[in-house]
């Protein structure tokens, strides 16, 4: 069985800190990783992926990637109220494979 | 922005009884993609599609579940006979041929079953 798991929460920082969120997969074959947010009752949207080892940042996001420790997370700088949501890691375990595994998610609670 | 549409947004049903999902992807996206979000769960695949056929499925898209491509632009998912155990919210997706595997989700479809 192909795992993704993450932190459940809810994590809860204050406005204006980092936040910090972190996934591990069980299959070493994983070839893209992808972190969406949803808001309760919604549907996932999409805030980044990444393939490479390293880091890879857009705006206030920074996704990193650890292919050997099977590890990745989301760093969110200058969190605002509007962050709180649960954040959710979905892994593509090879090429082959169409379809993306999805972690069930870590509430982020960001409050004033 | 292009998005992906689902109808209808909530449906309540008797157990025993056929449901048809249906979701308009982006126009030019050529996978598709049926999920399932039990409340309080995780979103859970259930198939994918290309080039008219099922490229993928789990194991709880049993025989209970089919999908289907009617026409250019709609993508179904019926359930034959509901079970209370069917009640969740499902969610369609889209995505391009090429480049990054990037799911755009629809807001999704609240199945109820009674």
């Amino acid at each position: 069985q192909k795992e993704v798991e993450q932190n459940s929460g809810p994590l809860s920082v204050p406005e204006g800190a980092i936040a910090s969120l972190n996934c591990t997969y069980s299959d070493r074959g994983s070839q893209s990783f992808f972190w969406y947010r949803q808001y309760s009752g919604k549907s996932p949207e999409l805030i980044m992926f990444i393939y490479s080892n390293g880091d890879k940042e857009d705006g206030r996001f920074t996704a990193q990637l650890n292919k050997a420790s099977q590890y990745v997370s989301l760093l969110i700088r200058d969190s605002q109220p509007s962050d709180s949501a649960t954040y959710l890691c979905a892994v593509r375990l090879g090429f082959e494979y169409n379809k993306l595994i999805f972690g069930a998610g870590t509430r982020l609670a960001v409050h004033p | 922005e292009p998005e992906v549409t689902q109808t209808p947004s909530h449906q309540v049903t008797q157990m025993g009884q056929e449901v048809i999902l249906r979701c308009v992807p982006i126009s030019n996206h050529l996978y598709f993609y049926w999920y399932r979000q039990i409340l309080g769960q995780k979103v859970e695949f259930l198939v994918s599609f290309y080039n008219n056929e099922i490229s993928e499925k789990s194991e709880i898209f049993d025989d209970q579940f089919s999908v289907e491509r009617p026409d250019g632009s709609n993508f179904t998912l019926k359930i034959r006979s509901t079970k209370l155990e069917d009640s969740a919210m499902y969610f369609c997706a889209s995505r391009f041929d090429s480049g990054a595997n990037v799911l755009t989700f629809g807001a999704g479809s609240r199945l109820t079953v009674l």
